[in-house]
């Protein structure tokens, strides 16, 4: 446990439908990271906040997702009328600076 | 997508035997990171290489890193069940839409 946690775990979802995934990161990391993984694959950067700002979005972010870090503590990543394709493990972390980086377990997305 | 390269994609050993993973990247680096991955799980941080460095030990890990041929390898001594998992290697060059993983090694360590 390396003290980042997602919620939920699994989400199982209908094309077209909305999903919003959680993360809470460590509580001093004032950066915190989206990530996509899909099956056999290294994550791909999605999204980088530091504090509440959204710093970096990745071209892979496309207008269906939007991701947000209030007061910068927890984010949020929403995904608008989803897509098969879309169906991945949403992976978040945290890190006090640019170097380890500390991950949540994940979210897996299944889009039917 | 943008990905690093790692070879092998998969590796099969026995416990006990040693097990090496290489990594490489096209762009100039700041640092190279490696990390474990659990099937289904999170990412673990496992060892973090400079770009003025060229060898660094953790444990019965080892990493080496070629900054003239864009490379590093991730080797795993005296390798046991545990390490069965799939291997990342992650690239800061400078700019945060500048995160690459490489696509990963699987390694499955037979008792």
């Amino acid at each position: 446990d390396t003290g980042v946690s997602q919620d939920p775990r699994h989400k199982i979802t209908k094309r077209g439908q909305n999903v919003t995934f959680r993360c809470d990161p460590i509580s001093e990391h004032n950066r915190l990271y989206w990530y996509r993984q899909t099956l056999g694959q290294g994550p791909e950067f999605l999204t980088y906040f530091q504090n509440e700002a959204q710093l970096e979005k990745s071209r892979l972010l496309s207008d269906r997702f939007s991701a947000e870090r209030p007061k910068g503590s927890f984010s949020t990543l929403e995904i608008q009328r989803t897509e098969q394709g879309d169906s991945a493990m949403y992976l978040c972390a945290s890190t006090p600076r640019s170097d380890t980086q500390y991950f949540g377990p994940g979210t897996r997305l299944t889009v039917l | 997508s943008q990905q690093g390269e790692e070879d092998p994609q998969a590796l099969s050993i026995q416990e006990g035997e040693n097990a090496t993973m290489n990594c490489s990247y096209k762009t100039s680096i700041n640092n190279l990171q490696w990390y474990r991955q659990n099937s289904g799980r999170g990412l673990v941080h496992l060892i973090l290489i400079r770009s003025n460095e060229r060898e660094k030990h953790s444990g019965r890990l080892r990493v080496t890193l070629d900054t003239s041929k864009k490379s590093s390898s991730l080797l795993i001594t005296a390798s046991r069940a545990a390490d069965t998992a799939s291997y990342f290697c992650l690239f800061f060059s400078g700019g945060y839409n500048k995160l690459i993983f490489g696509a990963g090694t699987r390694l499955a360590v037979h008792p």
